[in-house]
């Protein structure tokens, strides 16, 4: 049972240029959250879907990010546009509709470089 | 709101000494807390998580934490520490709601184990 799996594992783009990270949650997980880990910081909440639907994007800067998790295939962060405040480890984790304890199940990053 | 404080960024032992990672939560909810460790460059990994049953709770690789309510905290424990160890481990905090099972990280506490 293959767990959360992201790629790519390591991105490097330039300033302007747009960075697709993708993630496919573990088998029979409905629900993908998405972090990002700036360095030497812990994790912090960006977005939360379920299949088709944002649930919770409290965390997503307002312009130049956006997430889907379409009906078919994996959950994918988006930035536009990208600058070098942008370069960190995003991190997806994923549940299933049945997690009363909270625990999340994590991918192991994608690191973003923006030169 | 929901926070953890992890009192040391970075905590130094030898090996086969033991290991105190320390953290104090606030939650506004009966909350679930759980410690993750994340080695280098690799995903976050659940070592333990407490769900409001018994307060001393056991982990993986000999660690435990005891959640002290009165104190709020939720510190990590193991008796003697091994070379393989060494690494960042996050405080991390959740309430659900119905927003899901959204995770509040602390900034993490860097282990170093020496010879």
């Amino acid at each position: 049972n293959a767990g959360v799996m992201q790629n790519p594992r390591h991105l490097v783009r330039r300033r302007g240029q747009e960075a697709r990270l993708r993630c496919s949650p573990m088998k029979g997980h409905s629900h993908v959250y998405w972090y990002r880990q700036l360095p030497e910081e812990g994790l912090k909440f960006m977005v939360y879907l379920q299949k088709e639907n944002i649930i919770d994007e409290s965390g997503m800067p307002k312009e130049r990010f956006s997430a889907e998790f379409p009906k078919e295939g994996p959950s994918i962060l988006r930035i536009q546009q990208v600058v070098r405040g942008d370069s960190a480890a995003y991190f997806c984790a994923s549940s299933t509709d049945r997690a009363p304890t909270g625990e999340l199940f994590f991918g192991e990053g994608s690191r973003l470089t923006v030169l | 709101a929901q926070s953890v404080t992890q009192l040391d960024s970075h905590v130094s032992v030898s090996e086969g000494t033991p290991v105190l990672l320390r953290c104090n939560y606030s939650s506004s909810y009966s909350p679930s807390l759980f410690w993750y460790v994340q080695h280098p460059n690799k995903g976050l990994q659940l070592l333990l998580k407490y769900t409001s049953a018994a307060t001393l709770v056991k982990g993986i690789n000999g660690f435990e934490a005891e959640f002290k309510k009165s104190e709020t905290s939720f510190h990590l424990t193991k008796p003697s520490a091994h070379m393989s160890d060494a690494a960042e481990y996050f405080c991390v905090v959740s309430a659900l709601t119905g927003g899901g099972n959204k995770l509040t990280f602390g900034t993490g506490t860097q282990l170093k184990v020496e010879l």
